[in-house]
C-alpha cells in the first residue's frame, strides 16, 4: 500500500511569491488533515477535509492560504503570497476514519521563504 | 493555545541508556499518542493509550498516562542511535474527535 505522498519535499521561495504544496492520501482515504510546524513550534492543525469538503478549516492562519482537494483525491495547499512567517514543515494526512487516530502521515514539504 | 507540552526540550543519553520524555496536556481526551519525527522525514506513529488505560508496551516502549494530572510519559529502554529524533505527543479531545494537538516535542540525541 502507498503510503500518503506530499511534493515537493523542499520548497525556497522569496517572500511575496506563490507556492503550492501538493499531497496526495492513501487510496481510499476519505479524510485529508493538513497540519504545520512553524519555527521549531508545535505542530498545529490547519484543515480537515472529508473527501471534497472542508469540515473545519479553523486551523487555518489567514486568507493567504487555500486548499483545495478536487474530487476528493489529492489536495493541494496554495500560500499566495508567501510571507517570511510561513517557513517551516507542511504535513499532511489521511486516514479511513474521521477519528483522532490511524493517521499515516507524509513526509512532510519544508517550505523556506526567504 | 497550545495543549501538549513536552519536557524536556532536549534530551542527550549515551546508547544503551533508557530515554524519559514527558507530557501534559489541557483538555479531556479520549486518547493520547507519541509520534516520532526523523530529520527531514514526516510523523511516524508510534503507541496510542487511551483514556482508560494507565501504561502500554510496545516493544522497548513504555507509555503512561495519568489523566488525574494530564500528563503522560514515553520510555524508550535500552536506546539506540537511530532512536535519535523528535518525540512529540498528541491528543485527540472530547469535543473534536479528529484534530490532534500536539506539543512541542522533545529532541532526542542518542550518542553512540
Amino acid at each position: 500500500e502507498a503510503g500518503v505522498t506530499q511534493f515537493p519535499s523542499h520548497s525556497v521561495i522569496e517572500k511575496g511569491q506563490t507556492v503550492t504544496l501538493r499531497c496526495d492520501p492513501i487510496s481510499g482515504h476519505d479524510n485529508l488533515y493538513w497540519y504545520r510546524r512553524v519555527m521549531g513550534k508545535e505542530i498545529k492543525f490547519l484543515l480537515h477535509f472529508v473527501k471534497e469538503s472542508k469540515q473545519d478549516e479553523s486551523g487555518m492562519p489567514n486568507n493567504r492560504f487555500l486548499a483545495e482537494r478536487t474530487g476528493g483525491t489529492y489536495s493541494t495547499l496554495k500560500v499566495q503570497p508567501a510571507e517570511l512567517e510561513d517557513s517551516g514543515v507542511y504535513f499532511c494526512a489521511s486516514s479511513l476514519l474521521g477519528a483522532g487516530y490511524g493517521y499515516t502521515f507524509g513526509s512532510g514539504t519544508r517550505l523556506t521563504v526567504v | 493555545s497550545q495543549q501538549g507540552e513536552e519536557d524536556p526540550q532536549a534530551l542527550s543519553i549515551q546508547e544503551g541508556e533508557n530515554a524519559t520524555m514527558n507530557c501534559s496536556y489541557k483538555t479531556s481526551i479520549n486518547n493520547l499518542q507519541w509520534y516520532r519525527q526523523n530529520s527531514g522525514r514526516g510523523l511516524v506513529h508510534l503507541i496510542l493509550i487511551r483514556s482508560n488505560e494507565r501504561e502500554k508496551h510496545s516493544g522497548r516502549l513504555r507509555v503512561t498516562l495519568d489523566t488525574s494530572k494530564k500528563s503522560s510519559s514515553l520510555l524508550i529502554t535500552a536506546s539506540r542511535a537511530a532512536d535519535t529524533a523528535s518525540y512529540f505527543c498528541a491528543t485527540d479531545s472530547m469535543d473534536s474527535s479528529y484534530k490532534l494537538i500536539f506539543g512541542s516535542g522533545t529532541r532526542l540525541l542518542v550518542r553512540p
